[in-house]
Protein backbone atom coordinates (compact mmCIF):
# COMPACT_ATOMS: atom_id res chain seq x y z
CA UNK A 1 0.00 0.00 0.00
CA UNK A 2 2.53 2.87 -1.25
CA UNK A 3 -0.44 5.57 -0.61
CA UNK A 4 0.16 8.86 -3.05
CA UNK A 5 2.94 8.60 -4.95
CA UNK A 6 3.77 11.84 -6.98
CA UNK A 7 6.85 11.76 -9.78
CA UNK A 8 8.82 13.49 -10.19
CA UNK A 9 10.35 14.78 -7.30
CA UNK A 10 12.14 17.56 -8.36
CA UNK A 11 12.00 19.44 -11.99
CA UNK A 12 13.52 22.04 -13.66
CA UNK A 13 11.88 23.90 -16.54
CA UNK A 14 12.56 26.50 -18.79
CA UNK A 15 10.03 29.25 -19.73
CA UNK A 16 7.50 28.37 -21.80
CA UNK A 17 8.37 24.36 -21.97
CA UNK A 18 5.51 22.28 -20.54
CA UNK A 19 5.40 19.16 -18.42
CA UNK A 20 2.78 16.89 -16.52
CA UNK A 21 3.40 16.08 -12.84
CA UNK A 22 1.90 12.61 -11.84
CA UNK A 23 0.29 11.41 -9.05
CA UNK A 24 -1.50 8.08 -8.52
CA UNK A 25 -2.98 6.27 -5.83
CA UNK A 26 -3.58 2.84 -4.34
CA UNK A 27 -6.24 3.58 -1.98
CA UNK A 28 -9.42 3.58 -4.04
CA UNK A 29 -10.18 7.40 -3.38
CA UNK A 30 -12.88 9.60 -5.07
CA UNK A 31 -11.46 12.51 -4.20
CA UNK A 32 -7.85 13.70 -5.86
CA UNK A 33 -6.80 17.32 -5.62
CA UNK A 34 -3.69 19.63 -6.45
CA UNK A 35 -2.22 22.57 -4.54
CA UNK A 36 0.69 24.35 -4.56
CA UNK A 37 2.58 25.31 -1.93
CA UNK A 38 4.12 28.89 -1.67
CA UNK A 39 6.30 30.38 1.00
CA UNK A 40 3.89 32.05 3.36
CA UNK A 41 0.69 31.08 1.77
CA UNK A 42 -0.06 27.77 2.91
CA UNK A 43 -1.68 25.51 0.44
CA UNK A 44 -3.78 26.67 -2.78
CA UNK A 45 -5.94 24.29 -4.33
CA UNK A 46 -5.39 24.12 -8.19
CA UNK A 47 -7.60 21.24 -9.81
CA UNK A 48 -9.65 18.60 -7.79
CA UNK A 49 -11.54 15.67 -9.15
CA UNK A 50 -14.49 13.99 -7.23
CA UNK A 51 -14.56 10.96 -9.81
CA UNK A 52 -13.16 9.03 -13.03
CA UNK A 53 -14.42 11.35 -15.32
CA UNK A 54 -15.25 14.63 -13.14
CA UNK A 55 -12.62 17.35 -12.37
CA UNK A 56 -13.29 21.42 -11.99
CA UNK A 57 -11.52 24.20 -10.99
CA UNK A 58 -10.02 25.48 -7.78
CA UNK A 59 -8.78 28.93 -6.62
CA UNK A 60 -5.79 29.09 -8.98
CA UNK A 61 -6.66 27.07 -12.46
CA UNK A 62 -4.78 29.23 -14.86
CA UNK A 63 -1.48 27.84 -16.77
CA UNK A 64 -3.19 24.14 -15.48
CA UNK A 65 -5.26 21.49 -16.97
CA UNK A 66 -5.88 18.14 -15.09
CA UNK A 67 -7.99 15.27 -16.51
CA UNK A 68 -8.93 11.80 -14.69
CA UNK A 69 -9.12 8.61 -16.56
CA UNK A 70 -9.29 6.10 -13.79
CA UNK A 71 -9.69 6.46 -10.54
CA UNK A 72 -6.06 5.66 -9.63
CA UNK A 73 -4.60 8.55 -11.54
CA UNK A 74 -4.35 12.62 -11.63
CA UNK A 75 -1.88 13.86 -13.42
CA UNK A 76 -1.32 17.61 -13.83
CA UNK A 77 -0.45 19.23 -17.01
CA UNK A 78 1.66 22.82 -17.20
CA UNK A 79 1.17 23.90 -20.54
CA UNK A 80 2.98 26.74 -21.40
CA UNK A 81 5.63 26.62 -17.82
CA UNK A 82 6.32 30.22 -16.20
CA UNK A 83 8.74 31.44 -13.31
CA UNK A 84 5.32 32.03 -11.47
CA UNK A 85 4.72 28.65 -11.55
CA UNK A 86 8.05 28.30 -9.09
CA UNK A 87 6.52 25.66 -6.44
CA UNK A 88 6.57 22.79 -4.68
CA UNK A 89 2.86 21.20 -5.70
CA UNK A 90 1.22 18.50 -3.72
CA UNK A 91 -1.56 16.05 -4.80
CA UNK A 92 -3.63 14.47 -2.47
CA UNK A 93 -6.47 11.98 -1.95
CA UNK A 94 -9.82 11.49 0.11
CA UNK A 95 -12.20 8.57 0.55
CA UNK A 96 -14.62 10.84 -0.61
CA UNK A 97 -15.14 14.59 -1.66
CA UNK A 98 -17.12 17.50 0.96
CA UNK A 99 -14.47 17.66 3.27
CA UNK A 100 -15.70 15.09 5.34
CA UNK A 101 -12.54 12.92 5.57
CA UNK A 102 -9.01 13.38 5.95
CA UNK A 103 -6.50 14.09 3.41
CA UNK A 104 -3.21 11.77 2.23
CA UNK A 105 -0.87 14.01 0.84
CA UNK A 106 1.81 12.90 -1.65
CA UNK A 107 5.56 13.70 -1.03
CA UNK A 108 5.63 16.57 -3.11
CA UNK A 109 6.97 18.06 -6.59
CA UNK A 110 9.88 20.75 -6.05
CA UNK A 111 9.40 22.68 -9.43
CA UNK A 112 11.50 25.20 -10.71
CA UNK A 113 10.73 27.31 -14.31
CA UNK A 114 14.21 29.65 -15.03
CA UNK B 1 -11.87 31.54 0.65
CA UNK B 2 -8.85 30.72 2.84
CA UNK B 3 -9.36 30.12 7.23
CA UNK B 4 -7.18 32.85 8.82
CA UNK B 5 -4.85 30.94 11.65
CA UNK B 6 -3.13 32.56 15.05
CA UNK B 7 -0.55 32.92 15.50
CA UNK B 8 1.80 33.16 12.46
CA UNK B 9 4.65 31.29 14.77
CA UNK B 10 5.32 29.93 18.39
CA UNK B 11 8.45 29.24 20.22
CA UNK B 12 8.04 26.79 23.07
CA UNK B 13 10.37 24.72 25.78
CA UNK B 14 9.82 21.03 26.15
CA UNK B 15 6.62 20.47 28.14
CA UNK B 16 5.02 24.18 27.70
CA UNK B 17 1.45 24.21 25.84
CA UNK B 18 0.02 26.32 22.94
CA UNK B 19 -3.11 27.37 21.62
CA UNK B 20 -3.30 27.70 18.08
CA UNK B 21 -6.76 29.17 16.24
CA UNK B 22 -8.45 28.83 12.81
CA UNK B 23 -11.49 31.11 11.84
CA UNK B 24 -13.54 31.40 8.67
CA UNK B 25 -15.84 33.83 7.70
CA UNK B 26 -18.09 31.38 6.41
CA UNK B 27 -20.35 28.91 8.16
CA UNK B 28 -17.75 25.87 9.25
CA UNK B 29 -19.52 22.34 9.21
CA UNK B 30 -15.90 20.82 9.44
CA UNK B 31 -12.58 21.60 10.25
CA UNK B 32 -9.50 19.55 9.26
CA UNK B 33 -5.62 19.88 11.10
CA UNK B 34 -2.43 18.98 9.61
CA UNK B 35 1.09 19.19 10.66
CA UNK B 36 4.23 19.24 8.24
CA UNK B 37 7.43 19.15 9.05
CA UNK B 38 10.06 20.71 7.03
CA UNK B 39 10.16 19.58 3.56
CA UNK B 40 7.73 17.07 3.78
CA UNK B 41 4.24 16.21 3.49
CA UNK B 42 1.37 17.78 5.09
CA UNK B 43 -0.04 14.77 7.73
CA UNK B 44 -3.62 14.69 8.17
CA UNK B 45 -4.00 14.85 12.91
CA UNK B 46 -7.76 14.91 12.96
CA UNK B 47 -11.08 16.38 11.54
CA UNK B 48 -14.19 18.24 14.00
CA UNK B 49 -17.44 18.09 12.55
CA UNK B 50 -20.04 19.98 13.27
CA UNK B 51 -22.16 19.01 16.43
CA UNK B 52 -19.30 16.79 17.02
CA UNK B 53 -16.97 15.60 20.17
CA UNK B 54 -13.48 17.35 20.49
CA UNK B 55 -11.13 15.18 19.01
CA UNK B 56 -7.31 14.29 20.43
CA UNK B 57 -4.17 12.66 18.24
CA UNK B 58 -1.59 11.71 21.26
CA UNK B 59 -1.39 15.05 23.52
CA UNK B 60 -2.54 17.16 20.91
CA UNK B 61 -6.01 18.62 20.59
CA UNK B 62 -8.99 20.47 19.03
CA UNK B 63 -12.18 21.81 19.19
CA UNK B 64 -14.67 23.36 17.34
CA UNK B 65 -17.03 26.58 18.29
CA UNK B 66 -19.65 26.82 15.60
CA UNK B 67 -21.07 30.36 16.80
CA UNK B 68 -17.50 31.71 16.65
CA UNK B 69 -16.74 29.96 13.32
CA UNK B 70 -13.33 28.67 14.91
CA UNK B 71 -11.75 25.69 15.52
CA UNK B 72 -8.29 25.96 18.07
CA UNK B 73 -5.77 23.12 18.02
CA UNK B 74 -4.19 22.50 21.91
CA UNK B 75 -0.71 21.51 21.60
CA UNK B 76 -0.63 20.27 25.38
CA UNK B 77 3.13 19.65 27.43
CA UNK B 78 4.93 19.98 24.10
CA UNK B 79 7.81 17.43 22.69
CA UNK B 80 10.07 17.86 20.54
CA UNK B 81 8.38 16.03 18.15
CA UNK B 82 6.01 18.28 18.04
CA UNK B 83 7.69 21.33 15.40
CA UNK B 84 6.19 21.91 11.90
CA UNK B 85 3.61 24.05 10.42
CA UNK B 86 0.21 23.31 11.43
CA UNK B 87 -2.29 24.17 8.92
CA UNK B 88 -5.93 24.40 9.45
CA UNK B 89 -8.11 23.33 6.15
CA UNK B 90 -12.10 24.38 5.84
CA UNK B 91 -14.94 23.84 3.26
CA UNK B 92 -16.21 21.54 0.56
CA UNK B 93 -13.24 21.81 -1.22
CA UNK B 94 -10.67 22.41 1.14
CA UNK B 95 -8.89 25.63 1.68
CA UNK B 96 -6.06 26.29 3.64
CA UNK B 97 -5.16 28.71 6.01
CA UNK B 98 -1.56 29.91 5.65
CA UNK B 99 0.04 27.65 8.96
CA UNK B 100 1.32 28.60 12.28
CA UNK B 101 4.55 27.48 12.68
CA UNK B 102 5.58 25.64 15.87
CA UNK B 103 9.24 25.79 17.00
CA UNK B 104 9.52 23.37 20.29
CA UNK B 105 13.15 23.49 22.16
CA UNK B 106 14.60 21.52 24.47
Amino acid sequence: NAGVTQTPKFQVLKTGQSMTLQCAQDMNHEYMSWYRQDPGMGLRLIHYSVGAGITDQGEVPNGYNVSRSTTEDFPLRLLSAAPSQTSVYFCASSYRDGGLYGYTFGSGTRLTVV
Amino acid sequence: QQPVQSPQAVILREGEDAVINCSSSKALYSVHWYRQKHGEAPVFLMILLKGGEQMRHEKISASFNEKKQQSSLYLTASQLSYSGTYFCGTGYKLSFGAGTTVTVRA
